[in-house]
């Protein structure tokens, strides 16, 4: 089983829908957890950290389900410029805090 | 602020050949530095990480080396590129804590 998986996509959706992704991770122990957003040919940015209470930014809300070992993240009211491809990032305890990437999902807003 | 630079930003060379790239920080001090790639299609690979000067740590085994002469400056090297040496190539550096990686913009490097 690969440390995080991530569905990659493409999902394609209309301007204004709402889109869900999911990330599960197989370490119980991992300590934290991102979503990263990376636009084509270009370095990924923190989207935003995820909280275990959950947590909201603007259209943008994270979750974290440790029982199930998933985080989430829910686009509200999608945007053409929401196009790119999601990173779930999660990161372990250890020497250096070792950081695992997922795969990326890939999203597709459509007008 | 912190910042970060890496260049070039796009690198074709031929097989055979060496590489050098180079990532500088700004604005911090002893950071925590890393080198990843990412190919065609496929995630982040960690290649490198470094927790001081002329501290090295490998995750894979490759053609590939890595060198931190400075605080803040860390290299990545190879003395024979190979074609499979092709993809996009990031430095980061991690701020303290539990907080998240800040990427450099990246070199694309194609060998051919």
């Amino acid at each position: 089983r690969k440390e995080v998986e991530q569905d990659p996509g493409p999902f394609n959706v209309p301007e204004g829908a709402t889109v869900a992704f999911n990330c599960t991770y197989s370490n119980s122990a991992s300590q934290s957890f991102f979503w990263y957003r990376q636009d084509c040919r270009k370095e990924p940015k923190l989207l935003m950290s995820v909280y275990s209470s959950g947590n909201e930014d603007g259209r943008f809300t994270a979750q974290l389900n440790r029982a199930s070992q998933y985080i989430s993240l829910l686009i509200r009211d999608s945007k053409l410029s929401d196009s790119a491809t999601y990173l779930c990032v999660v990161m372990n305890s250890g020497g250096y805090q070792k950081v695992t990437f997922g795969i990326g999902t890939k999203l597709q807003v459509i007008p | 602020s912190q910042t970060i630079h890496q260049w070039p930003a796009t690198l074709v060379q031929p097989v055979g050949s060496p590489l050098s790239l180079e990532c500088t920080v700004e604005g911090t001090s002893n950071p925590n530095l890393y080198w990843y790639r990412q190919a065609a299609g496929r995630g982040l690979q960690l290649l490198f990480y470094s927790v001081g000067i002329g501290q090295i740590s490998s995750e894979v085994p490759q053609n590939l080396s890595a060198s931190r002469p400075q605080d803040r400056q860390f290299i990545l090297s190879s003395k024979k590129l190979l074609l499979s040496d092709s993809g996009f190539y990031l430095c980061a550096w991690k701020g303290p804590g539990t907080s998240g990686y800040t990427f450099g913009s990246g070199t694309r490097l194609t060998v051919v």
